[in-house]
């Protein structure tokens, strides 16, 4: 149980494009997703949370207009990356929790890698 | 709030041999903590986790212990075997005014050895 997949695992992109990447809860109802971004050999950084049918809290610090957040069911998220510039390639994981879980427990995506040329 | 680090411990041991994870946290009015396993290009994988009311739990191979005074976590896994190579975080949830966020410890590299 509490699986959470992400598409897609990777993806490459031009400079200037926009890449949405959408999070799934598989087997139990999300009421909360959480998107973060993670650079090599370091930890994870939140970057915005997001509840189902209500606009996404970001993060001090992360663009809410480059980095938009939809959270329009209970079992899917997305995170589009609008304007993709190369300092934006990093490795996206989400995370969910929900309906008959532990409250405080997130359960991860497997991440998304993006490369932006 | 953020955990960012240039660069990870590394905790290299021999397979068979018992690993100790260590961890420090900031906020000590936080009531429950989670170890998460996270292989090379993969997404954390839940190990364990704890409630600030408890100074032990045990699963499978691994046993988190809990030292409030000191702000201090760690992971201990038994018999430490190659597939348990990742970077290992601990976490501290942030509580519902923060809308229940975990707070990312800077992780641990952990290379079992043959």
């Amino acid at each position: 149980g509490a699986v959470v997949s992400q598409h897609p695992s990777r993806v490459i992109c031009k400079s200037g494009t926009s890449v949405k990447i959408e999070c799934r809860s598989l087997d139990f109802q999300a009421t909360t997703m959480f998107w973060y971004r993670q650079f090599p050999k370091q930890s994870l950084m939140l970057m915005a949370t997001s509840n189902e049918g209500s606009k996404a809290t970001y993060e001090q610090g992360v663009e809410k207009d480059k980095f938009l957040i939809n959270h329009a069911s209970l079992t899917l998220s997305t995170l589009t990356v609008t304007s993709a510039h190369p300092e934006d390639s990093s490795f996206y994981i989400c995370s969910a929790r929900g309906a008959g879980l532990v409250l405080e427990t997130q359960y991860f995506g497997p991440g998304t890698r993006l490369l932006v040329l | 709030g953020e955990s960012v680090g240039l660069h990870l411990p590394t905790l290299s041991v021999q397979e068979g041999d018992n690993s100790i994870i260590n961890c420090a946290y900031s906020n000590s009015a936080s009531d429950y903590f989670i170890w998460y396993k996270q292989e090379s290009g993969k997404g954390p994988q839940f190990i364990i986790d704890i409630r600030s009311n408890m100074d032990k739990r045990q699963g499978q191979r691994v046993t988190v212990l809990l030292n409030k005074t000191v702000k201090h976590l760690s992971l201990q896994i038994a018999a430490t075997q190659p597939g348990d190579s990742a970077v290992y975080f601990c976490a501290e949830n942030q509580g519902s005014n923060s809308g229940y966020a975990l707070n990312f410890g800077k992780g641990t590299s952990l290379l079992v050895t043959p």
